[in-house]
């Protein structure tokens, strides 16, 4: 199952596009990838999930290049109720293998 | 109201003791899972479970137990505690696949002396 690293934290303003990437060198052709956002003190809840190419919903936007070897989760025009960790999960529908990044600290400033 | 909740939400023992978190969904979710989240390491799996009476093991199993005996819980054993094992302890649940979005308690804050 592929291993994913995240970049540890980022910063950002208000009203800025924000574009945390998630490496995953070894996904295999079953894995999925789903990214989530956490709270302090809250568990963590699911934002958006893709396969390939791009997904957008009314919260964020998911690419996914053809080698699939990454996705780009994309916030547009942070507020300060952004700041957040986000992590990308790969995961198999046919092992049920699951394996989540170490998250990415972002930090939206006004 | 319907939902995930997670009991202790903070949890004081020694070592060597067996202590037990506990996981309750009321949405009827086949799937349920625990993780813990530790500084720099993310979250990890620890065991899951596809239905009552059917678990396995995740990525860190090694110390733990569960069980899966009414499809609505999911407790999680430590049979003896070590100090290695203080976290924060998250348990989940989902519909159909792992893949299917999850839904987080907000954890057990679990410190061993």
């Amino acid at each position: 199952l592929a291993k994913t690293t995240q970049p540890i934290s980022m910063d950002s303003y208000e009203g800025q596009e924000v574009n945390i990437t998630c490496s995953h060198n070894n996904i295999a052709t079953n894995d999925y990838i789903t990214w989530y956002q956490q709270f302090p003190s809250q568990g963590p809840r699911f934002i958006i999930q893709g396969y390939k190419t791009k997904v957008t919903n009314e919260v964020a936007s998911l690419f996914i290049p053809a080698d699939r070897k990454s996705s780009t989760l994309s916030l547009p025009r942070v507020s300060l109720s952004d700041t957040a960790v986000y992590y990308c999960l790969v995961g198999d529908m046919n092992t049920d293998k699951l394996i989540f990044g170490t998250g990415t600290r972002l930090q939206v400033f006004p | 109201d319907a939902g995930i909740t997670q009991s202790p939400r903070y949890k004081i023992t020694e070592t060597g003791r067996q202590v037990t978190l506990m996981c309750h969904q009321t949405w009827s979710h086949s799937y349920m899972f625990w993780y813990r989240q530790d500084l720099g390491h993310g979250l990890r799996l620890i065991y899951y479970s596809a239905a009552a009476d059917i678990t396995d093991k995740g990525e860190v199993p090694d110390g733990y137990v569960v069980s899966r005996s009414k499809t609505e819980n999911f407790p999680l054993t430590l049979e003896s505690a070590t100090r290695s094992q203080t976290s924060v302890y998250f348990c989940a649940s989902s519909e159909g696949t792992v893949l299917q979005p999850q839904h987080f308690g907000d954890g057990t804050r679990l410190s061993i002396l």
